[in-house]
């Protein structure tokens, strides 16, 4: 069973810093790995989704790397702002399931 | 409008009622999903189906009975509600470019 792990728990960052999460996964045989962004009380939004045979993905702000040998993804936001507010997951996919992380929730203070 | 929509929004039950939680999508994807979401545990899956009528169980089954007789709708049944169903369900469906989730169902158990 894949296990999926997000240090740290929360982060709290200054307008304007660039934001680093960590993800890591037990199972290197992971099809495709995938960010989401859930805001409080809300739904998960997809943000990126790297697949197994890619090293990275971007999206605006938004770059996701992924290191199937160490079994670490990473996800950056550049120059963040007060509405990058939210908590952050990532989940890896065996077979069709998805197994999440507890994710990181970020406060961007401005 | 395109997309995987849940109804009811939120429900209050009381122990021991039957409830059916509601997921529809309207890509044809052939995979759908049922994940819960409780602080302290993150986002486990409960049901999954490859097709209309093939449905398996994920990690927290214990409760709930799935049905899916047509592609577009994966509708949960809680058989008799307890307090520990108390919780945030979740309906996803997926295709090459990831999973899409629903808004969510917010399920109050007194």
């Amino acid at each position: 069973k894949q296990e999926v792990t997000q240090i740290p728990a929360a982060l709290s960052v200054p307008e304007g810093e660039n934001l680093v999460l960590n993800c890591s996964f037990t199972d290197s045989a992971i099809y495709n790995l995938q960010w989401f962004r859930q805001d409080p009380g809300k739904g998960l939004t997809s943000l990126l989704l790297i697949q197994s045979s890619q090293r990275e993905q971007t999206s605006g702000r938004l770059n996701a790397s992924l290191d199937k040998s160490s079994g670490r993804s990473t996800l950056y936001i550049a120059a963040s702002q007060p509405g990058d507010s939210a908590t952050y997951l990532c989940a890896g996919r065996d077979d069709y399931k998805l197994s999440f992380g507890a994710g990181t929730t970020v406060t961007v203070r401005a | 409008d395109a997309g995987i929509t849940q109804s009811p929004r939120y429900k209050i039950t009381e122990t021991g009622r039957q409830v059916t939680l509601m997921c529809h999508q309207t890509w044809s994807h052939s995979y759908m999903f049922w994940y819960r979401q409780d602080l302290g545990h993150g986002l486990r899956l409960i049901y999954y189906s490859a097709a209309a009528d093939i449905t398996d169980k994920g990690e927290v089954p214990d409760g709930y009975v799935v049905s899916r007789s047509k592609t577009e709708n994966f509708p949960l049944t809680l058989e008799s509600a307890t307090r520990s169903q108390t919780s945030v369900y979740f309906c996803a469906s997926s295709a090459l470019n990831g999973y899409t989730f629903g808004s969510g169902t917010r399920l109050t158990v007194v």
